[in-house]
């Protein structure tokens, strides 16, 4: 089944340990982003990639880091999490770029106390 | 600052009524596309309009991008409570990075029985 997965779908951690969420596509996907959704202010970009070691920032990167090292792989990286990163998060792919259809992951809620 | 302006945030009516949803731009956008997320899941996409003018229908949904590419409207037609849900446009500004991709806040319909 072609799909994007996302791990961990719940996380709850303190601020400052460092934490890896993890998004997968087995659709080989060229184009793989990552947005947070906050009430009110709608998906935001944080970081987006168009292929194998190309990677550019989002709307707002600050706090975030991504790697593309595999294709089918894109993790999301709080080197040290603050509570104002406490959000739900997807994690999307396409083949190419917009107009291609954006595959989105199940979402990752994360809380950071 | 919102690149993409949804009208209106909320919207309650019953079933068999009619709708317009609305996304507004001062950005020239290379395409828009239209989303429909639901409760615990990713957004998923309903339709991707490229063309100034463009009309597209799928069922009783009607999109269209507007002649200058600057906004777009969803228009639902005898509306059905599985029409519920949060329906986000989003485009590709024409003047920003290759890759960047934003999102209108959204428009949260319930649609009652």
């Amino acid at each position: 089944e072609a799909q994007v997965t996302q791990n961990p779908r719940y996380l709850i951690t303190v601020t400052g340990k460092k934490l890896t969420v993890t998004c997968s596509q087995n659709m080989n996907h060229e184009y793989m982003s990552w947005y947070r959704q906050d009430p009110g202010l709608g998906l935001r970009q944080i970081y987006y990639s168009m292929n194998v070691e190309v990677t550019d920032k989002g709307d707002v990167p600050e706090g975030y880091k991504v790697s593309r090292k595999e294709k089918r792989n894109f993790p999301l990286i709080l080197e040290s999490p603050s509570p104002n990163q406490t959000s739900l998060y997807f994690c999307a792919s396409s083949y190419t770029l917009v107009p291609d259809t954006q595959y989105f992951g199940p979402g990752t809620r994360l809380t950071v106390l | 600052t919102q690149l993409l302006e949804q009208s209106p945030q909320f919207l309650s009516i019953q079933e068999g009524e009619n709708l317009t949803v609305y996304c507004n731009s001062s950005s020239v956008f290379s395409s828009l596309q239209w989303y429909r997320q639901e409760p615990g899941e990713g957004p998923v996409l309903l339709v991707t309009v490229v063309t100034g003018g463009e009309v597209k229908k799928l069922k009783r949904l009607t999109f269209q991008f507007g002649d200058a590419r600057k906004d777009s409207s969803l228009h639902i037609t005898a509306a059905q409570p599985g029409d519920t849900g949060l329906y986000l446009c989003a485009g590709v500004d024409r003047g920003s990075t290759l890759g960047r991709l934003y999102f209108g806040r959204g428009t949260q319909l319930t649609v009652w029985p």
